[in-house]
């Protein structure tokens, strides 16, 4: 069975730049995650999807980042304008009414 | 608010000698707790459920246990490749697809 898809693995940007990332879920896992996770820190959620509708973004800041989930499968997270601060790793779940499984994540760096 | 304590935040230990990290909580209506494993540079990977005090799992060299206040990962005969971060995460709520709450992990070490 695949896992969790993410691309790309790594991403350069200048500061004030958008950015994007996709995930790709575990075939059927209606619920798809983004969190955040920083050097030496657990992930924190960011958004939560249950098949199309984002249930639980208050952690999200919505002055700068988007998230998307058209049909109920692959995820988008974008960021416009990226800050230095945004540099971290973006890591992606999902799971079907048990355990979450994570994608490998994008790991941002603004310059 | 809730929160999940891991410690201790690094770990070295010798191959073959066996040691536990720990996971202390504080949370309303837990459903759920979690370990997870994660490599440098990889997402984390799920290890075990653990859902009311009491409950032990265990997985080759691993075992986590639970109680009330914290759980435990006890790491028996360790070898070099169990080196990792250790993730613990809380779920509250009825429901399994409520977000996890995660510490920040304890970093082990195991020197052959």
């Amino acid at each position: 069975e695949a896992g969790v898809v993410q691309s790309p693995r790594y991403k350069i940007i200048e500061k004030k730049q958008p950015v994007a990332f996709w995930c790709n879920p575990i075939s059927g896992h209606n619920t798809l995650y983004w969190y955040l996770q920083n050097l030496g820190q657990g992930p924190e959620l960011l958004i939560r999807y249950e098949n199309e509708e984002a249930v639980d973004d208050s952690q999200l800041p919505k002055d700068r980042f988007s998230a998307e989930r058209l049909k109920g499968v692959d995820s988008t997270l974008k960021i416009q304008p990226a800050e230095l601060g945004d540099s971290a790793v973006y890591l992606c779940a999902s799971s079907n009414h048990n355990e979450q499984f994570f994608g490998p994540g994008t790991r941002l760096t603004v310059l | 608010e809730d929160q999940v304590t891991q410690s201790p935040e690094a770990l070295r230990l010798q191959e073959g000698e066996s040691s536990s990290l720990n996971c202390s909580y504080t949370v309303s209506g837990l459903r759920g707790l979690f370990w997870y494993r994660q490599d440098p540079g990889k997402g984390p990977e799920f290890l075990f459920t653990l859902y009311s005090a009491g409950e032990e799992k265990e997985k080759e060299r691993l075992k986590a246990t639970l109680t009330k206040k914290e759980s435990f990962l006890h790491i028996t005969a360790p070898k070099p490749e169990d080196s990792a971060t250790y993730l613990c995460a809380v779920q509250k709520g009825d429901s399994g697809n409520t977000p996890l709450v995660f510490g920040k992990g304890t970093r082990l070490s195991v020197i052959a």
